[in-house]
């Protein structure tokens, strides 16, 4: 049962545009939020994190908003940058140790 | 570059062989994970450490064993391993327990022949 999910596998931007990741998850005791992005032969690199007493967080061009009745966040990125493509997981927890990670989106900024 | 190292990053066994993955942070972290990631999936959690005791297993084959020597150092130990069990081998550590970000390390990958 995947408690977090990424439905797009890929998603295509030119430079400068906005991208937007979207993620949904289905554990209503989920109270912290990350993405991360993973280029290839590396570990997933830690971009930014939300609690769900926010609605909304912001790191530079990263912006993480989060829809909690409709259990739903999404990642915006802009200007968007060549150098932002790279396979980008969301992850959940409930105030555990255990992070859920979903299925990873593939983003490719062109330009 | 990542402030928690992996080595080796690359490993071949065999399905007799001992090996260990290593694993270091100096970030100060209290938290330590492993975790498994099979091509084109999402990583799974295997194992926590938090403060050198071991808090989660989540239900790994005994032929995988982690050890916590130190707050800096994680270990896995490989034995008797199945092909199935190739996979990206991603250590990661956190400042605490609960909503803290995981900082990862860049994975060893292990191909078990």
């Amino acid at each position: 049962d995947q408690q977090v999910k990424q439905n797009s596998p890929s998603l295509s931007v030119q430079e400068g545009r906005i991208s937007i990741l979207n993620c949904d998850y289905t554990n209503s005791m989920f109270d912290y939020f990350l993405w991360y992005k993973k280029y290839p032969a590396e570990g997933p690199t830690f971009l930014i994190s939300i609690s769900s007493i926010k609605d909304k967080n912001e790191d530079g061009r990263f912006t993480v908003f989060l829809n909690k009745s409709a259990k739903h966040l999404s990642l915006h990125i802009v200007p968007s940058q060549p150098g932002d493509s790279a396979v980008y997981f969301c992850a959940a927890s409930a105030n555990t140790d255990k992070l859920i990670f979903g299925t990873g989106t593939r983003l490719q900024v062109f330009p | 570059d990542t402030e928690v190292t992996q080595t080796p990053k690359h490993l071949v066994m065999g399905m007799t062989n001992k090996k260990s993955l290593k694993c270091e942070q100096h970030m100060g972290h209290r938290a330590m994970y492993w975790y498994k990631q099979k091509a084109k999936k999402p990583p799974e959690l295997m194992f926590v450490y938090s403060y050198e005791k071991l808090s989660i297993n989540e239900s790994v084959p005994s032929r995988f064993s982690p050890e916590c020597p130190n707050s800096s150092l994680l270990n896995l130990h490989l034995h008797a391993l199945q092909p199935e069990d190739s996979a990206l081998y991603l250590c990661a550590s956190s400042q605490y327990r609960g909503n803290s970000p995981l900082h990862f390390g860049n994975g060893t990958r292990l191909t078990v022949t």
